[in-house]
């Protein structure tokens, strides 16, 4: 299984560009990069996922670089309300064929007004 | 269109005790999961399904047991429940294993074992 490094906690004041850099230095060929974020007391939600270059949806931006061993999560002008851990996963394939994610311990992001 | 479902969403067991959690999904998600996540350990698989009638285990599946009887629901038990259990509890569903398009999970079950 990738595994995934990331920053334990970052703060960021409202109206500021975030960027969350994770190293997965051992991505496999056919792994995806995902990105989840999760507000406290609800479950994990998809925010963007990417295999190489550059993704961008309504969201936030994610920057990978051709080596993909790194990705950046981009939130542009961030508010009170991004405040949130965010995870970055990398998928794999187990014995079985099944495709799991392996959630780390995230970034907590603190937007402060 | 409700996504993953979960009940129920809070529950106080005494050691020992059984219960089952049950997650239902309506999207026709073939693959669904159960994790488990702990203050400071983010989210740890416990078991997984690929399919109806079909059950593997995951990271941390000791004192769990599985079930998918339908396509749409997956049963997390605990059959002797125990304090090192109390944890919170998400169910999450996928399309397909080809390509990563996302996990929906659920909004969780808060679970606490005295």
């Amino acid at each position: 299984l990738a595994k995934t490094t990331q920053p334990i906690s970052m703060d960021s004041y409202e109206g500021q560009e975030v960027n969350i850099t994770c190293s997965h230095n051992n991505i496999a060929t056919n792994d995806y990069i995902t990105w989840y974020q999760q507000f406290p007391s609800q479950g994990p939600r998809f925010i963007i996922q990417g295999y190489k270059t550059k993704v961008t949806n309504e969201v936030a931006s994610l920057f990978i670089p051709a080596d993909r061993k790194s990705s950046t999560l981009s939130l542009p002008r961030v508010s009170l309300s991004d405040t949130a851990v965010y995870y970055c996963l990398v998928g794999a394939h187990s014995g079985a064929g099944s495709y799991q994610l392996t959630f780390g311990k995230g970034t907590k992001l603190s937007v402060i007004p | 269109n409700a996504g993953v479902t979960q009940t129920p969403k809070f529950r106080v067991l005494k050691t020992g005790q059984s219960m089952t959690l049950l997650c239902a999904q309506d999207m026709n998600h073939e693959y669904m999961y159960w994790y488990r996540q702990d203050p400071g350990m983010g989210l740890r698989l416990i078991h997984y399904s690929v399919g109806e009638g079909t059950t593997a285990k995951g990271e941390v599946p000791d004192g769990y047991n599985v079930s998918r009887l339908k396509k749409q629901n997956f049963l997390l038990g605990l059959e002797s429940a125990a304090p090192s259990q109390t944890s919170v509890y998400f169910c999450a569903s996928s399309y397909s294993n080809r390509e990563h398009y996302g996990y929906t999970f659920g909004s969780g079950t808060r679970l606490t074992v005295v």
